[in-house]
C-alpha cells in the first residue's frame, strides 16, 4: 500500500518549451502533496506544498509563475515547468501525505522521481 | 535542508551494525523520519518516530531520539550490501507537516 507514481520518469526538452509532470497516489487519497527538487549528490529542496482544491504554497525563492502546480483531485497533482531553460534541469520528486488525523501516523510517500533535461 | 545535519559518509563491513546520526533544529517537530534513496530512484520511507517517543524498533532498524539534544540516530543491525544507499533524516514542520531534509549520509557496505 501507499504507492505514489510519477510520469514521465525521464524527459528531454528544448529550451523554451513547457513540461508537465504528474504525481499520483495510487491507493490512497492525498489532500496534500509536495514537490521537491534534487540536484546531483544533494539533498531534497522543498519547492511547494500542493493542497487539493486550493492554490499551492511556494517556498521562498521558488517562482510560482515558473513552476505551476495544480492539485485538481485527491489523487493527482501536476507540476508544469514553463519556458524551461537548462538551469531547470534537475530531478523532480513528488510526495503524497498520508494522514488520517488520528493516531501517531503522519507520513509522506514519495514518487520515483522525474529526470528533466533541458537542452 | 541545511537546518538538519548529517555526516556525509559511512563505511561498514557486511554483518556489522551501522549507526547514522542526525541533528535537527526545530524542537516543535512532531515527527522525525528516516528515508532511503538508491541511485536514480525516489525516497523509500524506512521508519519514523513520534516526538514523545525515545526509541522505536522495527526488525533490523532501531531509531533513537534525544529531544533534549535534538539528536536522532538510525541503527541498522547486520548490515547487508543491499543496504548501500543514501539515508536522509527529516524533521516535520508546520501544519501540513512539510519535511526538511538533511544532506543525506551515503552508506557503503563492503565485504
Amino acid at each position: 500500500g501507499a504507492v505514489v507514481s510519477q510520469h514521465p520518469s525521464r524527459v528531454i526538452c528544448k529550451s523554451g518549451t513547457s513540461v508537465k509532470i504528474e504525481c499520483r497516489s495510487l491507493d490512497f487519497q492525498a489532500t496534500t502533496m509536495f514537490w521537491y527538487r534534487q540536484f546531483p549528490k544533494q539533498s531534497l529542496m522543498l519547492m511547494a506544498t500542493s493542497n487539493e482544491g486550493s492554490k499551492a504554497t511556494y517556498e521562498q525563492g521558488v517562482e510560482k509563475d515558473k513552476f505551476l502546480i495544480n492539485h485538481a483531485s485527491l489523487t493527482l497533482s501536476t507540476l508544469t515547468v514553463t519556458s524551461a531553460h537548462p538551469e531547470d534541469s534537475s530531478f523532480y520528486i513528488c510526495s503524497a501525505r498520508l494522514w488520517t488525523g488520528q493516531g501517531f501516523s503522519d507520513t509522506q510517500y514519495f514518487g520515483p522521481g522525474t529526470r528533466l533535461t533541458v537542452l | 535542508g541545511e537546518d538538519v545535519e548529517q555526516s556525509l559518509f559511512l563505511s561498514v563491513r557486511e554483518g556489522d551494525s551501522s549507526v547514522i546520526n542526525c541533528t535537527y533544529t526545530d524542537s516543535s517537530s512532531t515527527y522525525l523520519y528516516w528515508y532511503k534513496q538508491e541511485p536514480g530512484a525516489g525516497l523509500q520511507l524506512l521508519t519514523y518516530i513520534f516526538s514523545n517517543m525515545d526509541m522505536k524498533q522495527d526488525q533490523r532498524l532501531t531509531v533513537l531520539l534525544n529531544k533534549k539534544d535534538k539528536h536522532l540516530s538510525l541503527r541498522i543491525a547486520d548490515t547487508q550490501t543491499g543496504d548501500s544507499a543514501i539515508y536522509f533524516c527529516a524533521e516535520s514542520r508546520g501544519g501540513y507537516n512539510k519535511l526538511i531534509f538533511g544532506a543525506g549520509t551515503r552508506l557503503a557496505v563492503h565485504p
